[in-house]
């Protein structure tokens, strides 16, 4: 199997404060996990690759300083969403890939997905 | 750039009617390619996927999606459509030349009428 877990699953907070999110892969080992962000009635959009050991590579627009990506081990990657303010609100997913050893083509497995919000 | 395209933002069906979600991509090479259902507040599940072989795939809950090449096209169908199908889809293309990073459409919401 390929299971991918975030916790939380649900998280307020008020402006200011910051908010982590876990994302792990619980029956394989992910060297890349991704991070996106969805908006109300939106698509997925990328917001980031996380590789572990190394630093996360951010997509254009997308504020390295107020997510921060840390991935220290190769089942768990961590968001944390800094000073966070209400247009931060938003569902955050992550997904881990396959290593190409496993033959799965290097495909993601997402997780069920976070939900910011912020008051 | 890789992009993909879902012309169809939103689509009612009545129940037991047959589905057509349509999906256009934009890849220089042949892209891995994926259909994920979302009901509401809820997390991706994979419907099916493509990598290679056989054009015509099978899913879960009754779907399928066809490879069309020539036509950049991955769209999918169900023959009969049950009110629990109602969500937003979304197709997907993995860029292998890339380590597989995704590329997401924008999303079809799908109406199941009684």
């Amino acid at each position: 199997g390929a299971v991918v877990s975030q916790h939380p699953s649900r998280v307020i907070c008020k402006s200011g404060t910051s908010v982590k999110i876990e994302c792990r892969s619980l029956d394989f080992q992910a060297t890349t996990m991704f991070w996106y962000r969805q908006f109300p009635k939106q698509s997925l959009m990328l917001m980031a690759t996380s590789n572990e050991g190394s630093k996360a590579t951010y997509e254009q627009g997308v504020e390295k300083d107020k997510f921060l990506i840390n991935h220290a081990s190769l089942t768990l990657s961590t968001l944390t969403v800094t000073s966070a303010h209400p247009e931060d609100s938003s569902f955050y997913i992550c997904s881990a890939r396959d290593p190409p050893d496993r033959g799965f083509h290097n495909e993601q497995f997402f997780g069920p997905g976070t939900r910011l919000t912020v008051l | 750039a890789q992009s993909v395209t879902q012309p169809d933002i939103h689509i009612t069906v009545s129940e037991g009617a047959s589905l057509e979600l349509r999906c256009n991509y934009s890849y220089g090479a042949t892209p891995y390619l994926f259909w994920y259902v979302q009901s509401p507040g809820q997390g991706l599940q994979l419907l099916l996927k493509y990598f290679s072989g056989d054009t015509l795939v099978q899913g879960i809950k009754g779907f399928e999606a066809e490879f069309k090449r020539s036509q950049s096209s991955f769209n999918l169908r169900k023959p009969s459509v049950h009110w629990s199908d109602a969500a937003e889809y979304f197709c997907a293309v993995g860029a292998p030349n890339t380590g597989n990073q995704f590329y997401f459409g924008t999303g079809t919401s799908l109406t199941v009428i009684p």
